[in-house]
C-alpha cells in the first residue's frame, strides 16, 4: 500500500530564504509524485509533478522537487521565499499503474514572515 | 480545461439534520471523482471514489454516503449530521479507467461544513 509522509505540519521561513518541505513515500511499483498546494479557504492546485524521466522537476511559481528513488523522497525546493508561497502544500503518491486513488501527506503549513 | 463546481461554499447545520453537497465537472468525460473531508491538521482524507455512474466505493466508514447519478455529478449526502462530519469537502476529478494515473486530480473550491 502506498503511503505519504510529510515531515514538519509547520514550517516558518523568512521573505527571501530558501524554503525545503519535506515528502517521503512508499511504494510497491514505481510511483507518480505529486506537489499541490491550497491557499485559504480554496481547492488544491497542482504545483508539479514526476512520472518518468529527470528526477528533477520544475513547477509553477518558480518550485522544483528531486525525485530520489534510493531515499524514497520528494522533497518541494524554492531559492527564495515570497510572501504570496504562504500557503498549505500537500504531497501526494499514485501508482503508475492500475486504478487506485491518491494517497495524500498531511500537509505542511508554510508561513513567511516579512 | 477542466472545471469542479461545488456547492454551497459555506453551510452551517444542525446537529441531526441532513446534508447534500453537489458536485458537477465541466471539460471532461467518464471522469475518475473523488469526495475529500480536510479537518484541522489532519490532512485529506479520502472518503469516496466512483469510476462511473452508480459506482461508489467507500474509504471510511462513516455517517456520510454518496452517489454519482450521472457521468459528470458527484453527490455527498447524510440523513443525520453529527458534530464530527464539520469539515471542509472538497471534490475531485481525475482521469478515468484507461487512462494513465500521470494526470492530476483537479480539485473544486470546497464546501465548509459546521455542524453547531
Amino acid at each position: 500500500a502506498q503511503s505519504v509522509t510529510q515531515l514538519g505540519s509547520h514550517v516558518s521561513v523568512s521573505e527571501g530564504a530558501l524554503v525545503l518541505l519535506r515528502c517521503n513515500y512508499s511504494s510497491s511499483v514505481p510511483p507518480y509524485l505529486f506537489w499541490y498546494v491550497q491557499y485559504p479557504n480554496q481547492g488544491l492546485q497542482l504545483l508539479l509533478k514526476y512520472t518518468t524521466g529527470a528526477t528533477l522537476v520544475k513547477g509553477i511559481n518558480g518550485f522544483e522537487a528531486e525525485f530520489k528513488k534510493s531515499e524514497t523522497s520528494f522533497h518541494l525546493t524554492k531559492p527564495s521565499a515570497h510572501m504570496s508561497d504562504a500557503a498549505e502544500y500537500f504531497c501526494a503518491v499514485s501508482e503508475n499503474s492500475g486504478n487506485t486513488p491518491l494517497v495524500f501527506g498531511k500537509g505542511t503549513r508554510l508561513s513567511v514572515i516579512a | 480545461s477542466q472545471t469542479i463546481h461545488q456547492w454551497p461554499a459555506t453551510l452551517v447545520q444542525p446537529v441531526g439534520s441532513p446534508l447534500s453537497l453537489e458536485c458537477t465537472v465541466e471539460g471532461t468525460s467518464n471522469p475518475n471523482l473523488y469526495w475529500y473531508r480536510q479537518a484541522a491538521g489532519r490532512g485529506l482524507q479520502l472518503l469516496f471514489y466512483s469510476v462511473g455512474i452508480g459506482q461508489i466505493s467507500s474509504e471510511v466508514p462513516q455517517n456520510l454516503s454518496a452517489s454519482r447519478p450521472q457521468d459528470r455529478q458527484f453527490i455527498l449526502s447524510s440523513k443525520k449530521l453529527l458534530l464530527s462530519d464539520s469539515g471542509f469537502y472538497l471534490c475531485a476529478s481525475g482521469p478515468g479507467q484507461g487512462v494513465s494515473y500521470n494526470s492530476p486530480l483537479h480539485f473544486g473550491n470546497g464546501t465548509r461544513l459546521t455542524v453547531t
